[in-house]
Formats: structure tokens, C-alpha cells, sequence
């Protein structure tokens, strides 16, 4: 049973819009949340995290928000350009910081950000 | 700062035979991680290496084993390949314990079973 959902497989948004990622976990023991973003032929690469303690946190064109009763966080790209487009993967975490291993990956949203 | 390195970036190899994969940390970090990517699907979490003892462990037979070194690089071997170990295998590495570490993935060996 998949514990991260991601249940958008695909998103395309046009350039200079807002690119809103969503995902699902069923999994209340989650403390931390993660967001990846992957290029083809390469690692994903991280972009942006929540503690569970908080409900947003931002960093340039990336916002976080985390709803934690309704088990849903969401990640915002304002403006999107085109070199956003990748597949992005949210994880989670029963640990505090990341750093530990074992993350929960849900199945990744391909955003394509057209010009 | 020396990212993660993953070799050989591509194998092929015939099911039942055995395979090792090899895995450098980025410099200053301490654990190393290795997953399982299925096309399609998301970064399975196969196991964690941290001061060379496994520390965490996914949902995969014990024919996934690996190895951390006193340089923090690793291995991942993996025993009686099956066609459905088909898939891209990411090592990451984060220094464990600090706050806002997480993880730092290789760009990933491909390997496919025939």
C-alpha cells in the first residue's frame, strides 16, 4: 500500500504561471517532508523541505505548505519557467532533518512548463 | 565539494548472475544510502550504511547486501539477479544527526537483467 501518493502523473503549466504540486500520505508518524526534483540521466536533486511542526516554508520561487489533519502538502513554483520542467517527487520522512535514509518516495508528477 | 559519484553508469547482465555497484559520498558526509528506481515508480529505500554497519533496512530480499569503507564510498551488491532487479539504482549520501542534511543523490547506475 503506497504510504506517498502523487496522483497527478503529468502537469503542464504555462510559463510565468503558478505550477501547484500536490501529494498524499497516509502515514501520521511522518515528521518531515521533502520535495526532489529530477532531470532525465540524472540523480534527483532536492529542492525544498517542511517539518511537521510548520505549515509553510519558502525559499525564492518554491512554497511548501503542509496540511497536516488533512495529511496533504503541496509544493508552489511562482513564476515557472521552462527549465522547472522535470519530474518532481515528494518523500517523506519518520525522522527529523532528512538525513536518515529512509525515505518514502510517492511515484513523481511530470511538470512541462511551456514557453 | 565533490558531489556523489555512482559507476558504472550502465550494465547489462544475465539473470542469476551477481552484480556490484560502487558508490562514492559527497565529501563531509557520513551515511551513505542506496534505492531502487522501477520505471514508473519512485526510489525504493533498499538499505542505509552509516560507520560501516547497516543502519536500516527496506523491503528487499537478503541477496541485496552492501558495503560502506572507512572513506564513506560503498557497494551494493546484488546475488541470483532476477529480471525484475531491472531498474535504476541511486546511491545518496547526508551526514547524519544535522539538522537540514538531507539527502544528496549520484545520477544512478542503469542495469538491466536479460
Amino acid at each position: 500500500d503506497q504510504q506517498v501518493k502523487q496522483n497527478s502523473p503529468s502537469l503542464s503549466v504555462q510559463e510565468g504561471r503558478i505550477s501547484i504540486l500536490n501529494c498524499d500520505y497516509t502515514n501520521s508518524m511522518f515528521d518531515y517532508f521533502l520535495w526532489y526534483k529530477k532531470y532525465p540521466a540524472e540523480g534527483p536533486t532536492f529542492l525544498i523541505s517542511i517539518s511537521s511542526i510548520k505549515d509553510k516554508n519558502e525559499d525564492g520561487r518554491f512554497t511548501v505548505f503542509l496540511n497536516k489533519s488533512a495529511k496533504h502538502l503541496s509544493l508552489h513554483i511562482v513564476p515557472s519557467q521552462p527549465g522547472d520542467s522535470a519530474v518532481y517527487f515528494c518523500a517523506a520522512s519518520p525522522y527529523y532533518g532528512g538525513s536518515q535514509g529512509n525515505l518514502i518516495f510517492g511515484k513523481g508528477t511530470k511538470l512541462s512548463v511551456k514557453p | 565539494e565533490t558531489g556523489v559519484t555512482q559507476s558504472p553508469t550502465h550494465l547489462i547482465k544475465t539473470r542469476g548472475q551477481q552484480v556490484t555497484l560502487r558508490c562514492s559520498s559527497q565529501s563531509g558526509h557520513n551515511t551513505v544510502s542506496w534505492y531502487q528506481q522501477a520505471l514508473g515508480q519512485g526510489p525504493q529505500f533498499i538499505f542505509q550504511y552509516y560507520r560501516e554497519e547497516e543502519n536500516g533496512r527496506g523491503n528487499f530480499p537478503p541477496r541485496f547486501s552492501g558495503l560502506q569503507f572507512p572513506n564513506y564510498s560503498s557497494e551494493l551488491n546484488v546475488n541470483a539477479l532476477e529480471l525484475d532487479d531491472s531498474a535504476l539504482y541511486l546511491c545518496a549520501s547526508s551526514l547524519l544527526g544535522r539538522v537540514n542534511s538531507p539527502l544528496h543523490f549520484g545520477n544512478g547506475t542503469r542495469l538491466t537483467v536479460t
